[in-house]
């Protein structure tokens, strides 16, 4: 049981540059969602999926496309990287109906230049 | 607008001391209160959480205090360790979390030996 796995763990692009986030979970999880960590600014939404085929946008999406075509894959996609998408990006994943665990992956360090 | 607001942004304690973070909510929807903790390089993981209908829960050296009236939590770690040196981030969220979870900024503790 891996739990929630993330690839990258480091990325540098250059602005403009596209690129996508990987993650998977194992443990039939139906929330699955997306945060960036910034210095000082904690940890904010960008999407989140309730199950495959239904995603919804968080606090910040602009910028970020996702999709949810299985139940253990939920990828995030920039397509036009830009220097303020510099972060720290964590994936998660909870049962949908309990807020009690959710769990977090080992994050994807991301650099625009 | 940050609807979860945490203090301090850095604590250093003395081995063995207690350390309290704090955190204030504003949406009176948020009927889940979690703690994360995060050590460098990391996801956020689980500490302790607590709903409103109680004032207070402990778990081994861990003790969420709830004030509803004020909008209020904290956390309380007693007898503090060196292996405690994290981020801790407070969060809320409303509704089964469907939205997702609203995080701090989080606060940087040290113990020192």
């Amino acid at each position: 049981n891996a739990g929630v796995t993330q690839t990258p763990k480091f990325q540098v692009l250059k602005t403009g540059q596209s690129m996508t986030l990987q993650c998977a979970q194992d443990m039939n999880h139906e929330y699955m969602s997306w945060y960036r960590q910034d210095p000082g600014m904690g940890l904010r939404l960008i999407h989140y999926s309730v199950g495959a085929g239904i995603t919804d946008q968080g606090e910040v999406p602009n910028g970020y496309n996702v999709s949810r075509s299985t139940t253990e894959d939920f990828p995030l996609r920039l397509l036009s990287a830009a220097p303020s998408q510099t972060s720290v990006y964590f994936c998660a994943s909870r049962e949908m109906f309990s807020t009690d665990t959710q769990y977090f992956g080992p994050g994807t360090r991301l650099t625009v230049l | 607008q940050q609807q979860v607001k945490q203090s301090p942004q850095s604590l250093i304690v003395q081995k063995g001391g207690i350390s309290i973070i704090n955190c204030a909510y504003e949406n009176t929807a948020f009927d889940y209160f979690p703690w994360y903790q995060q050590f460098p390089g990391k996801g956020p993981a689980l500490l302790i959480a607590i709903r409103p209908d109680v004032s207070e829960k402990k778990e081994g050296r861990f003790t969420i205090s709830f004030n509803k009236s004020a909008k209020q939590f904290s956390l309380h770690i007693m007898d503090s360790q060196p292996g405690d040196s994290a981020t801790y981030f407070c969060a809320a969220s409303s509704g089964g979390g469907a939205d997702g979870l609203t995080f701090g900024k989080g606060t940087h503790l040290i113990i020192q030996p």
